[in-house]
């Protein structure tokens, strides 16, 4: 069974620039989340997808933003980077349902400069 | 707010010894807590997950326990290897509006040879 795929797994853009990533789910999982982890705030919530809907946002500005196809791969993006964005951006794939758990992918580093 | 600290920030040992990682939170209102393992500059992999009506989960080495009244779980690790060396992290599974998974800032564990 394939895991939570996240592409790239690494990324150096200039302040100003956008950014888009890509999250695969575990087949069948309805559900993803993003997440930021940074060395000072540790890992924050961004936002839960589930269904093509997004069903929970965490404290992140507007220029971070995410979508969700119906197979389930969701895009996280974000709009005119700043240097404090740069961080391990991770999705954790769940079925959706309260209490069953999550797996996280390998994440992608965003370096921004 | 539900808020997740873990102590201590860092543990070093010899090989071979048992340990035991520490997570309190402050809100019982939670469905599940999910330990997890993370290598420097990995993702995150899921070690193991307690329901709220469960007391612990045990795999291989690993015994978790969760005392919700008193907002506490404790990873032991048995006999440790140099292997365990990496960052431990609990998260707590409220599924309210701060997010899915709130984290504790980790453990970093160095297992000496």
């Amino acid at each position: 069974k394939a895991g939570v795929t996240q592409t790239p797994r690494y990324l150096i853009k200039t302040r100003g620039q956008q950014v888009t990533l890509s999250c695969s789910p575990i087949s069948g999982h309805r559900s993803v989340s993003w997440y930021q982890q940074t060395p000072g705030q540790g890992l924050q919530f961004l936002f839960e997808y589930f269904s093509e809907t997004q069903r929970n946002k965490g404290n992140f500005p507007g220029r971070f933003s995410g979508r969700q196809f119906s197979n389930s791969r969701s895009e996280m993006n974000v709009s005119t980077l700043e240097l404090g964005d740069s961080a391990l951006y991770l999705c954790a794939s769940s079925l959706g349902r309260a209490g069953m758990g999550y797996t996280f992918g390998s994440g992608t580093r965003l370096t921004v400069v | 707010k539900q808020e997740v600290t873990q102590i201590p920030a860092a543990l070093s040992v010899p090989e071979g010894e048992n340990l035991v990682l520490n997570c309190s939170f402050t809100d019982s209102a939670i469905y599940n807590l999910q330990w997890f393992r993370q290598d420097p500059g990995k993702g995150l992999t899921s070690l193991l997950l307690i329901q709220s009506s469960q007391r612990e989960q045990t795999s291989g080495r690993l015994n978790a326990s969760l005392d919700k009244s008193s907002g506490r779980s404790t990873l032991y690790i048995a006999a440790s290897q140099p292997g365990d060396s990496a960052t431990y992290l609990c998260a707590v599974d409220g599924g309210g509006s701060q997010g899915n998974l709130i984290f504790g800032k980790g453990t970093k564990l160095s297992v000496k040879p």
